[in-house]
C-alpha cells in the first residue's frame, strides 16, 4: 500500500480555519485520497475523499496538489468538537486492495477555546 | 437511523480464554470489516466479509476468525487469548464490497477487550 505522512499533532484556536497536511509521494494514478477522523472514545468517522479535483462537503474541504503528491484537509471554522485524530488514507481501486483502509498514526488536532 | 452497533462495549478475559465479539451493520449494508486498534496506534485491518464470504484478511494469526450471518451481522472470534490481544476492536459496515473504493466505511464505537 502506498504510504502517507502526516504531522503527529497540530493545534488550532476555535473558530479559526485549520489546514491539515498529508504527503503521499508514492500515490498511484488510481488511488483515491480519503480522510477519516476519530473523536475520543469513538470509532473513526468518514470525512471526505477525492481523486484529482478539490472537493467540498458539509464537514470539510479537500485540496489536492496538481501532482497529487500531497493534499490538505481544510476545516473552515474549527470547533471544540473537531478535536480528534485525523487520518489521511490512500484507497486504490485495483488489485483487490480496495476493501480495506490502511491507517497510519494520523494527526492529533487540539482545538483551543 | 441506527449506526453500526457492537457488543459488548467492554470485556475482560484471561490469557488462554476465547472471546466472541458481535457487530450489527447499518441496515442495507452488506459488507462488514473488522479492525484492531492498539492504544496509540491507528486501526489495523483484520477481516472483510461481503455477502457472507470472506473477501479479505489482514496479517493476523489463525487464532482470529470471523463469520457473517444471513442478516449481514458478524462475529469476530479470538482463541487462546494473549496479553497482546488487548485492544479496541472496531467493526465497520459499508454499502458495497470489493470493487467499490468510494463507499465510505461506517464504524461502530468498538469493543474494548482487556486480557489479563
Amino acid at each position: 500500500d502506498a504510504k502517507t505522512t502526516q504531522p503527529n499533532s497540530m493545534e488550532s484556536n476555535e473558530e479559526e480555519p485549520v489546514h491539515l497536511p498529508c504527503n503521499h509521494s508514492t500515490i498511484s494514478g488510481t488511488d483515491y485520497i480519503h480522510w477519516y477522523r476519530q473523536l475520543p472514545s469513538q470509532g473513526p468517522e468518514y470525512v471526505i475523499h477525492g481523486l484529482t479535483s478539490n472537493v467540498n462537503n458539509r464537514m470539510a474541504s479537500l485540496a489536492i496538489a496538481e501532482d497529487r503528491k500531497s493534499s490538505t484537509l481544510i476545516l473552515h471554522r474549527a470547533t471544540l468538537r473537531d478535536a480528534a485524530v485525523y487520518y489521511c488514507i490512500l484507497r486504490g481501486n485495483s488489485g483487490g486492495s480496495n476493501y480495506k483502509l490502511t491507517f497510519g498514526k494520523g494527526t492529533l488536532l487540539t482545538v483551543n477555546p | 437511523d441506527a449506526g453500526v452497533t457492537q457488543s459488548p462495549t467492554h470485556l475482560i478475559k484471561t490469557r488462554g480464554q476465547q472471546v466472541t465479539l458481535r457487530c450489527s451493520p447499518i441496515s442495507g449494508h452488506k459488507s462488514v470489516s473488522w479492525y484492531q486498534q492498539v492504544l496509540g496506534q491507528g486501526p489495523q485491518f483484520i477481516f472483510q466479509y461481503y455477502e457472507k464470504e470472506e473477501r479479505g484478511r489482514g496479517n493476523f494469526p489463525d487464532r482470529f476468525s470471523a463469520r457473517q450471518f444471513p442478516n449481514y451481522s458478524s462475529e469476530l472470534n479470538v482463541n487462546a487469548l494473549l496479553l497482546g490481544d488487548s485492544a479496541l476492536y472496531l467493526c465497520a459496515s459499508s454499502l458495497s464490497g470489493v470493487g467499490s473504493y468510494n463507499s465510505p466505511l461506517h464504524f461502530g464505537n468498538g469493543t474494548r477487550l482487556t486480557v489479563t
